[in-house]
Formats: structure tokens, C-alpha cells, sequence
């Protein structure tokens, strides 16, 4: 069965930084394309940003360009993000997520909560 | 960016069907298969289709999604209170290299 564990969340002040963490399993990682997709309180889904099989394209949504930074470890079955210069409005909870729905199911894990406050 | 369009709710009487639909254009949902998914209250979204209306292994037949045009819409027949949950519809946009996903519909099961 697929598997997608998120960590990394936490509470950090504005201006800070944290790195996110999925590591997934029941599938073979190396093959797909991979998201992460975030849930403010009480809102709706917020894609944040994809990374290609191999790690070779990555796209964001406008508000985290430059801050954000989605990689992936191919070799240790992991996806990461790099969050920096963190923002009040980046409070949320984070999914890691083949979107697409191709890897098998369940496709999305349960979320690492970020809370950015002073 | 882009955004899909979603009804924000919609109610329906126990065992009847409902359809939720999900607006975009050319460069998403027009030309992509749309992803539609469900969430309860705390938990994480729940794959329902994909690809070509696709439906993962585990899911009732009563989901079943459709498109014509810029307009993908999921029926969902017989509804049960479990059915009862927000849902999402997603498609990538070839255009701006990104995810568009729908406001979400509030489904109540009355």
C-alpha cells in the first residue's frame, strides 16, 4: 500500500525557516511527479509546488517563489521542502501529494501542521 | 493563478444524487483530466478520480466523474450521510505550469 509520512512542522516565528519532510513508500518514487499542497485553517486546498521525476523541472505557486524550495532524494524515497522567510499567511497544514493520483492509493499523506507566529 | 470554479455548497436529500461541478478553461480542465477529491472534517483528502475519470480500487461506484468542454462534474448517486464532506476538484493547468484546484463544494446530505 502507498504511504506518504509528512514531519518537519512546527511552530516557528515570522521570518524563520523549516524544512519539511515525506518520505513515501509503496511505490516507486524515482517515477513520478510529486506535490506539495497546503490547507490554511478553516480553508481550502492551496497547491504550493511540484517537482518532476527526476527532480529536473519545479514549479511553485507565486507567494513562495523564492522562498520555498521543493527537492527530492530519489535514492532515500523523500520529498522535502524548504520553507524560508516564513509569513503569517503560511500558516497551514501540509500535504504531501502525488496529485494526480497515479502513484495508487492513498495519494495524499496527513499533513504536517506549520504555524508561523510571533 | 489559476482557479477552478466550484459551487460553494450544495444539499440533496438522503439516497437521491448529486452533481458537483468543477469550471475551468482551456489550458486545465479543458485538455487534463480533472482529479476529484473528498474530505471529511480532520482528515486529509481522498483520491475519488483521475485520469480520464478514472475511480481507485476501494471507491463506491456511486462516484462517478464526467466532462464536457471546460467543465468536469462528479455524480454522485444514492447519497448515504458519510457522504457528507467537502469536495475538491484539481486539474494541471499547461498553461502556467500549475496545479488549479476549486474552491470546493460543501455536500450536505439532508
Amino acid at each position: 500500500e502507498v504511504q506518504l509520512v509528512e514531519s518537519g512542522g512546527g511552530l516557528v516565528q515570522p521570518g524563520g525557516s523549516l524544512r519539511l519532510s515525506c518520505a513515501a513508500s509503496g511505490f516507486t518514487f524515482r517515477n513520478y511527479w510529486m506535490s506539495w499542497v497546503r490547507q490554511a485553517p478553516g480553508k481550502g486546498l492551496e497547491w504550493v509546488a511540484s517537482i518532476k521525476e527526476d527532480g529536473s523541472q519545479k514549479y511553485y505557486v507565486d507567494s513562495v517563489k523564492g522562498r520555498f524550495t521543493i527537492s527530492k532524494d530519489n535514492d532515500k524515497n523523500s520529498l522535502f521542502l524548504q520553507m524560508n522567510s516564513l509569513r503569517a499567511d503560511d500558516t497551514a497544514l501540509y500535504y504531501c501529494a502525488n496529485v494526480d493520483g497515479i502513484v495508487g492509493t492513498p495519494s495524499w499523506g496527513q499533513g504536517t501542521l506549520v504555524t508561523v507566529s510571533s | 493563478q489559476a482557479g477552478l470554479t466550484q459551487p460553494p455548497s450544495v444539499s440533496k436529500g438522503l439516497r437521491q444524487t448529486a452533481t458537483l461541478t468543477c469550471t475551468g478553461n482551456n489550458n486545465n480542465v479543458g485538455n487534463q483530466g480533472t482529479v476529484w477529491l473528498q474530505q471529511h472534517q480532520g482528515h486529509p483528502p481522498k483520491l475519488l478520480s483521475y485520469r480520464n475519470n478514472k475511480r481507485p480500487s476501494g471507491i463506491s461506484e456511486r462516484f462517478s466523474a464526467s466532462s464536457s468542454g471546460n467543465t468536469a462534474s462528479l455524480t454522485i448517486t444514492g447519497l448515504q450521510p458519510e457522504d457528507e464532506a467537502d469536495y475538491y476538484c484539481s486539474a494541471w493547468d499547461t498553461s502556467l505550469n500549475v496545479w488549479a484546484f476549486g474552491g470546493g463544494t460543501k455536500l450536505t446530505v439532508l
